[in-house]
């Protein structure tokens, strides 16, 4: 069946660092891929999305690019802000029909040191 | 984007006892989708609410569980019922708009 696979954390970074957060996926057809992120005693919330191959996806100057030969869709920062604190969540929505529900990776949780 | 009231917010919970999750969209929506939370886990669909049909319950979730209302395109209600210390997670309502979905602030629900 369809799945996500992304890089277990947690993971450590200092202030300006580059990120980089591998996410994998399995999935017949042409699925819509997604970045979700949690702050700490916060909700879900969409940070980026792309829906179809070679989509770059980007905001608050993070960014992804749906890569369909290595069924990939990582996510990168150049340079990470204690603010970017977090737990990020890579998933997958089918294509098609009425199967609208997301399909999610396990999370990695990220925490910027000053 | 649509938004989401979900409340309670959180809750500390007798076992053996039910508790109702309300969720209201300030929008029309055909699908409402129920995830649980575990700690430390990936968010899990637990069912997807049609208004005017049953819902239906992802494998490993029963109806007699997670009963789920959905009197309208803008309400829903999951419960969880019969609790035990194993149901403690957070509880998130879902609705798809576009090409992404909304989520509910969560429920994080006790059970001792």
């Amino acid at each position: 069946g369809d799945s996500v696979t992304q890089m277990e954390g947690p993971v450590t970074l200092s202030e300006e660092a580059f990120l980089t957060i591998n996410c994998t996926y399995t999935a017949t057809g042409y699925p819509s891929l997604f970045w979700y992120v949690q702050y700490p005693g916060e909700g879900l919330q969409l940070l980026l999305k792309a829906t179809k191959a070679d989509d770059k996806g980007s905001n608050k100057g993070f960014e992804a690019t749906y890569r369909k030969e290595t069924t990939s869709f990582h996510l990168e920062k150049g340079s990470v802000q204690v603010s970017d604190s977090a737990v990020y969540f890579c998933a997958l929505r089918r294509s098609g029909g009425s199967q609208g529900n997301l399909i999610f990776g396990k999370g990695t949780k990220l925490s910027v040191k000053p | 984007s649509a938004v989401i009231s979900q409340k309670p917010s959180r809750d500390i919970c007798q076992r053996g006892t039910s508790l109702t999750i309300q969720c209201q969209v300030d929008s029309q929506v055909t699908m409402m989708f129920w995830y649980r939370q575990q700690p430390g886990q990936s968010l899990t669909l637990i069912a997807t609410a049609n208004q005017g049909s049953e819902a239906t319950y992802e494998s490993g979730f029963v109806i007699d569980k997670f009963p789920i209302s959905r009197p309208n395109l803008t309400f829903s209600t999951l419960t969880v019922s019969n609790m035990s210390p194993e149901d403690s997670s957070i509880y998130l309502c879902s609705v798809e708009v576009g090409t992404a979905s909304t989520f509910g602030s969560g429920t994080r629900l006790t059970v001792v």
